[in-house]
């Protein structure tokens, strides 16, 4: 398969656990954030969004957390299953461009095992 | 669902040759993105679209260029194409909204150039 990062910190968990993927970001000023997953030779697949007047946002087996005062941000994947197994990035718009325009993190990739 | 479509998935050209790659949506939105992505370097904005025949640069538009004919296909284009220009190019598309929406991504090009 084609690989996005050679260097990406990984997260191994067993099938079944839960997942907490973790994202930093530097802009104070960024109001909406979303989570990508990236499988092998394939595009970024939209997961989930949440805005900067929410702190939670649920979906399905997915679950998005915003701290603004740490400028934090995480994804929480229940009951990882081997299809979860791909590159996970978040991406932030700045809120200073006047455009929608998204700045993208290089990414974390989880490896779940049978 | 959005279907982003790019017309190769990989592509080998040779230095100077002038390059195309196409992006069409069938989903009617207003934005169009084109995206480079490198080993731990993340995506990196080239150019993007908000209408017909609008065109804005992004953080790294140098050697590229763009076009958007018709709402649905954007294209981009590498005028002299060089070594450095060897990525993976990936083109998203988004509605146009009050307030912020997500990209929805192709399956990216792989582009070689020799």
């Amino acid at each position: 398969g084609e690989s996005v990062g050679l260097h990406l910190p990984t997260l191994s968990v067993q099938e079944g656990d839960n997942s907490i993927i973790n994202c930093a970001y530097s802009n104070s000023a960024s109001d909406y954030f979303i989570w990508y997953k990236q499988e092998s030779g394939k595009g970024p697949q939209f997961i989930i969004d949440i805005r900067s007047n929410m702190d939670k946002r649920q979906g399905q087996r997915v679950t998005v957390l915003l701290n603004k005062t740490v400028k934090h941000l995480s994804l929480q994947i229940a009951a990882t299953q081997p299809g979860d197994s791909a590159v996970y990035f978040c991406a932030e718009n700045p809120g200073n461009t006047g455009f929608q325009k998204l700045v993208f993190g290089t990414g974390t990739r989880l490896l779940v095992s049978p | 669902d959005v279907k982003v479509t790019q017309s190769s998935r990989y592509l080998v050209k040779r230095t100077g040759e002038k390059v195309f790659l196409e992006c069409v949506q069938d989903m009617d939105h207003e934005n169009m993105f084109w995206y480079r992505q490198d080993p731990g370097l993340g995506l990196r904005l080239i150019y993007f679209s908000y209408d017909v025949k609008m065109k804005e640069k992004g953080d790294i538009p140098e050697g590229y260029s763009v076009s958007r004919e018709k709402k649905e296909r954007f294209s981009l284009i590498l005028e002299s194409a060089s070594t450095n220009q060897t990525s993976m190019y990936l083109c998203a598309s988004s509605l146009l909204g009050v307030s912020n929406q997500p990209q929805h991504f192709g399956d990216g090009t792989r582009l070689s150039i020799l």
